[in-house]
């Protein structure tokens, strides 16, 4: 099994929807993220977290939420989906800082 | 903000040929750290690289960590058909060092 494992793996969904995307580690490390990929642009950031009771905005914040209900899980939400958030979406963890991050295989999500 | 310019965005080689990749950046960062992405996968760590002039070898893999502190390149020797996918450098800052940089990717393609 994954030690990062993001639900689900694909979605297509509708403009206007409430979609959450869901992360969960085996790998007992407190650091988690979610990164946003498109086509030739890297991997953005969108919300970090250090512990369950610290959450931080990242690069790319602006119509997305994130709750850590727990040291090993830590969600994605988009409120209200728009076309412009079809995206590859990473959750990924880290022991510390300036380190490794360990990526899970990835959300794909479509908004028509 | 802080960013990483990678260059190529894309390679077309012949197998056998061998590979070079590099990301610069005006700013000054503290480790770098170069991932490789397979299609439908998350990014995986190649190489890790700690301290400025620093150079570390993964096999056909050789990365070294610029002595300015502000780029870092990656080497592929004697490409094969598995070394197709997507190349991304990330940096840990100073300021901001509690999130990774990411630059935009550099897709391999491997002509057999």
């Amino acid at each position: 099994d994954a030690d990062v494992t993001q639900t689900p793996r694909n979605r297509i969904t509708k403009t206007g929807k409430r979609i959450m995307l869901e992360c969960s580690q085996t790998k007992g490390h407190d650091r988690m993220y979610w990164y946003r990929q498109d086509p030739g642009l890297g991997l953005q950031l969108i919300y970090y977290s250090f512990d369950v009771k610290d959450i931080n905005k990242g690069e790319i914040s602006d119509g997305y939420s994130v709750s850590r209900q727990a040291q090993a899980k830590f969600s994605l939400s988009l409120e209200s989906a728009i076309p412009n958030q079809t995206a590859l979406y990473f959750c990924a963890t880290s022991d510390g800082w300036a380190g490794e991050l360990f990526f899970g295989e990835g959300s794909r999500l479509t908004v028509l | 903000g802080q960013q990483l310019n990678q260059s190529p965005q894309s390679m077309f080689i012949q197998e056998g040929e061998d590979v070079s990749m590099n990301c610069t950046s005006s700013s000054i960062f503290n480790t770098w750290l170069w991932y490789k992405q397979d299609p439908g996968e998350g990014p995986v760590l190649l190489i890790a690289l700690y301290k400025a002039g620093e150079l570390t070898s993964n096999g056909r893999l050789t990365a070294q960590f610029g002595i300015t502190r502000k780029d870092s390149f990656l080497n592929i020797s004697a490409s094969i058909p598995s070394d197709v996918g997507i190349y991304f450098c990330a940096a840990w800052g100073i300021q901001g060092a509690q999130k990774l940089v990411f630059g935009q990717g550099t897709r391999l393609t491997i002509n057999p």
